[in-house]
């Protein structure tokens, strides 16, 4: 079965430029969640959809961020205009709602020069 | 109060031994605790989950122990071995359906042969 397929794995860009992420969740799963990882934070939600809806965004950190859930195959996570500190590595995850396990897929890598 | 705080951040042990991870939890609300092994360049996979109901749950080498009184919980792994050796994340959720995972922010494990 396919996991959660995300698209770019490695994206390298300049300062300034807007950036898409692109996810596909597991077939079936009705919640869709975007986390950021770093070291300094380690795992942080930025935002959750149930049912292709977005429920909390409050992770978002700035209004550069916008996440769309288009429909229950897709989502998109798009940074406009990037910044060096976006630098990190944006994960998707899925699972079905009310379900505990979340699968997440490989990440997206993003460094902004 | 939405915080789970892990520790400790780096965890160096040999073969054999037991490394333990702790967390801390403050939203009383929080009733389902999970823990997650990344391996490097992939995402986050579920290792072995807890709820508030038990004090203890074992899979394999892999033991939590949940102190609710304390609002505590720990990672046991016997017997580690050098496959081990991965990023491990606390977690926590409401129990309201349809709410997200918030992580502690890693604990990176190295078991040396």
């Amino acid at each position: 079965d396919a996991g959660v397929i995300q698209s770019p794995r490695h994206e390298v860009t300049e300062m300034g430029q807007e950036v898409t992420l692109r996810c596909k969740p597991i077939s079936g799963h009705n919640s869709l969640f975007w986390y950021r990882q770093t070291m300094m934070r380690g795992l942080e939600l930025l935002i959750y959809f149930n049912n292709n809806v977005p429920i909390d965004d409050s992770g978002m950190p700035e209004d550069r961020f916008s996440a769309k859930m288009p429909n229950a195959s897709f989502s998109t996570l798009k940074i406009q205009p990037s910044e060096p500190r976006d630098s990190a590595v944006y994960f998707c995850a899925s699972s079905l709602f009310g379900g505990n396990t979340i699968y997440f897929g490989e990440g997206s890598w993003l460094t902004v020069v | 109060q939405q915080q789970v705080k892990q520790s400790p951040q780096s965890l160096i042990v040999q073969k054999g031994g037991i490394p333990i991870i702790n967390c801390a939890y403050e939203n009383t609300a929080f009733d389902y605790f999970p823990w997650y092994q990344q391996f490097p360049g992939k995402g986050p996979a579920l290792l072995i989950a807890i709820r508030p109901d038990v004090s203890e749950k074992k899979e394999g080498r892999f033991t939590i122990s949940f102190n609710k009184s304390a609002k505590q919980f720990s990672l046991h792994i016997m017997d580690s071995q050098p496959g081990d050796s991965a990023t491990y994340f606390c977690a926590a959720s409401p129990e309201q359906a349809g709410t997200a995972l918030i992580f502690g922010k890693g604990t990176t494990l190295s078991v040396s042969s």
